[in-house]
């Protein structure tokens, strides 16, 4: 069964710091992988996915991230955080043959201090 | 931008009431789902539905679960006889297809305390 880690639970960085979540998966093939943001009192926003192709995926509001086969990673990364980068993120795997539901990790708070 | 719905945000009831929690997908979509997160705990798939059916559930969505699409727009979850470890965030989903990389568009949650 595929299942994902993300070894921080709080990450705090200062406002103009750079950010890396971690997230590694456990899955036997290539997976598809996906980070979710969810800010207080909102629904969990799709930030960026990988399926294939370029191991370096960019998404909305300026964060990226990079699939390692050989490490079993999907760290998230942006270079500057704003202080609306404050929320939950969660990494999410998605099995690409077989069930379409994803499994989630328990997600990392990330706080900024101005 | 189009977005899911769910109300009510926060639901407090007591232990052995059933409860109703409410989604409106976006409107295309085709494909639902209920999610639910135990508090420090991880995102949890609850069940899927389709073409009025469920087409997948986990091993949590037991007897005291039931899903419905009771007109062309609503989609509920339904908790016969709540338990204090029901207690938990809520989330719908919905998405245009069933593929592994179609993305799933999370609604805001609704927040489930069982006393």
């Amino acid at each position: 069964a595929q299942s994902v880690t993300q070894p921080d639970i709080h990450i705090t960085v200062s406002e103009g710091a750079s950010l890396e979540l971690r997230c590694n998966y456990s899955y036997g093939a290539t997976p598809y992988l996906f980070w979710y943001v969810q800010s207080p009192g909102q629904g969990l926003q799709l930030l960026l996915k990988y399926f294939s192709g370029d191991t370096l995926v960019q998404g909305i509001k300026g964060f990226e991230a990079e699939f390692k086969r050989s490490q079993s990673s999907f760290n998230l990364r942006k270079p500057s955080v704003h202080w609306s980068d404050a929320a939950e993120y969660f990494c999410a795997v998605v099995s690409s043959g077989g069930s379409y539901i994803p499994t989630f990790g328990r997600g990392t708070s990330l706080i900024v201090h101005p | 931008e189009p977005e899911v719905t769910q109300t009510p945000s926060h639901q407090v009831t007591q232990m052995g009431q059933e409860v109703i929690l409410r989604c409106v997908p976006i409107s295309n979509h085709l494909y639902f789902y209920w999610y639910r997160q135990i508090l420090g705990q991880k995102v949890e798939f609850l069940v899927s539905f389709y073409n009025n059916e469920i087409s997948e559930k986990s091993e949590i969505f037991d007897d005291q679960f039931s899903v419905e699409r009771p007109d062309g727009s609503n989609f509920t979850l339904k908790i016969r006889s709540t338990k204090l470890e029901d207690s938990a965030m809520y989330f719908c989903a919905s998405s245009a297809s069933a593929l592994g990389t179609d993305t799933q568009y999370f609604g805001p949650g609704t927040r489930l305390t069982v006393l």
